[in-house]
C-alpha cells in the first residue's frame, strides 16, 4: 500500500517566519494531497489540498507544491502567526485506493 | 447542522471489557470512517464504509468491528479491549468514497483501556 512520509517531526520558529512541511509518497498512482491542521485538543481540519494537475496552489499565507516526478509534496506557512501552532498532517490518496493514507504529523509551534 | 458527531468523548473501560463508539453525521455524505491517533503515528485507518451497506478493513482493523447501521451512522465495537487500544478515535466522513476531497472529523473520543 500508500507510504507516506512526513518531516520534521517538529519544527519550531519565531513568529514572523516561513514554514515548511515536506511529504513524499510511494504510490505514483496518487492524484489527492490534502493537508490538515489540528489544533491541540481538537479535531483534524481540511486547510488546503491540491491535485495531481496541478503544481501549486495559494491560500493567503498558505501554499502546497507538489512534484510528481520526485514524488512530494511540501506545506508553505509564511509569516507565520501562534496561532498557526499546531498538528498538520498530509495525506495521500488515488490510484487504485480510495482510502486517505497520512502521514505521522508536524507539530509546529510558533513562539511570540 | 451538527457535522459529525461521535459518542461518548471520554471513556474508562477495564482490559477484557466491551463498548461501542457511536459517529453520526448529518451531512448526507456516503463514505464514513474510523481512525485511531496515537501520539507520533498520525491517523491509522481502523475500517471505513464506502456506502451504506459495505465495510473493509484498513490499515489496523484487529479487535474492532464495524456496523454501517444506516447512511448516517457508523459504530465501532471493542469486543475485548486491550490496553493497546487506548487511544484517540475519530470518525470521519466524506460526500464520496474518493477523489472528492475534503474529510469531515468528529470530535474525538478518548478511551484509556486501563
Amino acid at each position: 500500500g500508500e507510504n507516506v512520509e512526513q518531516h520534521p517531526s517538529t519544527l519550531s520558529v519565531q513568529e514572523g517566519d516561513s514554514a515548511v512541511i515536506k511529504c513524499t509518497y510511494s504510490d505514483s498512482a496518487s492524484n489527492y494531497f490534502p493537508w490538515y491542521k489540528q489544533e491541540l485538543g481538537k479535531r483534524p481540519q481540511l486547510i488546503i489540498d491540491i491535485r495531481s494537475n496541478v503544481g501549486e496552489k495559494k491560500d493567503q499565507r498558505i501554499a502546497v507544491t507538489l512534484n510528481k516526478t520526485a514524488k512530494h509534496f511540501s506545506l508553505h506557512i509564511t509569516e507565520t502567526q501562534p496561532e498557526d501552532s499546531a498538528v498538520y498532517f498530509c495525506a495521500t490518496e488515488g490510484g487504485g485506493s480510495y482510502i486517505p493514507t497520512f502521514g505521522r504529523g508536524t507539530s509546529l509551534i510558533v513562539h511570540p | 447542522n451538527a457535522g459529525v458527531t461521535q459518542t461518548p468523548k471520554f471513556q474508562v473501560l477495564k482490559t477484557g471489557q466491551s463498548m461501542t463508539l457511536q459517529c453520526a453525521q448529518d451531512m448526507n455524505h456516503n463514505s464514513m470512517y474510523w481512525y485511531r491517533q496515537d501520539p507520533g503515528m498520525g491517523l491509522r485507518l481502523i475500517y471505513y464504509s464506502a456506502s451504506e451497506g459495505t465495510t473493509d478493513k484498513g490499515e489496523v482493523p484487529n479487535g474492532y468491528n464495524v456496523s454501517r447501521l444506516n447512511k448516517r451512522e457508523f459504530s465501532l465495537r471493542l469486543e475485548s479491549a486491550a490496553p493497546s487500544q487506548t487511544s484517540v478515535y475519530f470518525c470521519a466522513s466524506r460526500r464520496d468514497r474518493g477523489g472528492s476531497g475534503e474529510l469531515f472529523f468528529g470530535e474525538g473520543s478518548r478511551l484509556t483501556v486501563l
